[in-house]
């Protein structure tokens, strides 16, 4: 139990363009969905903290404008990298808190985004 | 976010042995600490957890100790396996609503080695 997936594994894409990236809870529904990104041989950084249904809130300094996110369902959430720019490369996770837990937060597989 | 501390970066044990990493915190709103096994190019996965009400928690070859008084917690790996080099994380969480609910702060990782 506790899966959490995330699509694609991996994309590249052009510089300008936008990506999107799903995160799906598998078998829970998920009250809570947080957005990181790690970058290599670091830790994980928290990008923002989205609810079902409201409003994401994102960390200081992530720029919302050009990481949207959206919690349409219980069970998956969104991040849509627009205007990607080479520094935007990154390894991008979520991970899902159920409303069943406190605390547990189960972690997708990642997303590896690469601008060319 | 308050920060969480971790020790050693990187830690060489040979097959067989205790494997031990250190995380000391200054927060005293977490009440969670969750530690994390992660490989290259895949997400966290979530390998063992404790609350402040108990010191210690095994399950398996892993054990949490946790000093609520020091605010220190540590991850032991009895019988450490080559299979067990990953980078570990520790992290930890508050447990109240509102901003910033249920955020985990990570410390920086230990890239662990196992040798044969």
């Amino acid at each position: 139990g506790a899966v959490v997936s995330q699509h694609p594994s991996w994309v590249i894409c052009k510089s300008g363009t936008s990506v999107k990236i799903e995160c799906r809870s598998l078998d829970f529904q998920a009250t809570t969905m947080f957005w990181y990104r790690q970058f290599p041989k670091q830790s994980l950084m928290l990008m923002a903290t989205s609810n079902e249904g409201s409003k994401a809130t994102y960390e200081q300094g992530v720029e919302k404008d050009k990481f949207l996110i959206n919690h349409a369902s219980l069970t998956l959430s969104t991040l849509t990298v627009t205007s990607a720019h080479p520094e935007d490369s990154s390894f991008y996770i979520c991970s899902a808190r159920s409303f069943l837990s406190t605390y547990e937060q189960y972690f997708g597989p990642g997303t590896r985004l690469t601008v060319t | 976010q308050q920060q969480v501390k971790q020790s050693p970066q990187s830690l060489i044990v040979q097959k067989g042995g205790i494997s031990i990493i250190n995380c000391a915190y200054e927060n005293t709103a977490f009440d969670y600490f969750p530690w994390y096994q992660q490989f290259p190019g895949k997400g966290p996965a979530l390998l063992i957890a404790i609350r402040p009400d108990v010191s210690e928690k095994k399950e398996g070859r892993f054990t949490i100790s946790f000093n609520k008084s020091a605010k220190q917690f540590s991850l032991h790996i009895m019988d450490s396996q080559p299979g067990d080099s990953a980078t570990y994380f520790c992290a930890a969480s508050p447990s109240y609503s509102g901003a910033g609910s249920y955020q985990l702060t990570f410390g920086k990782g230990t890239k662990l080695s196992v040798i044969p």
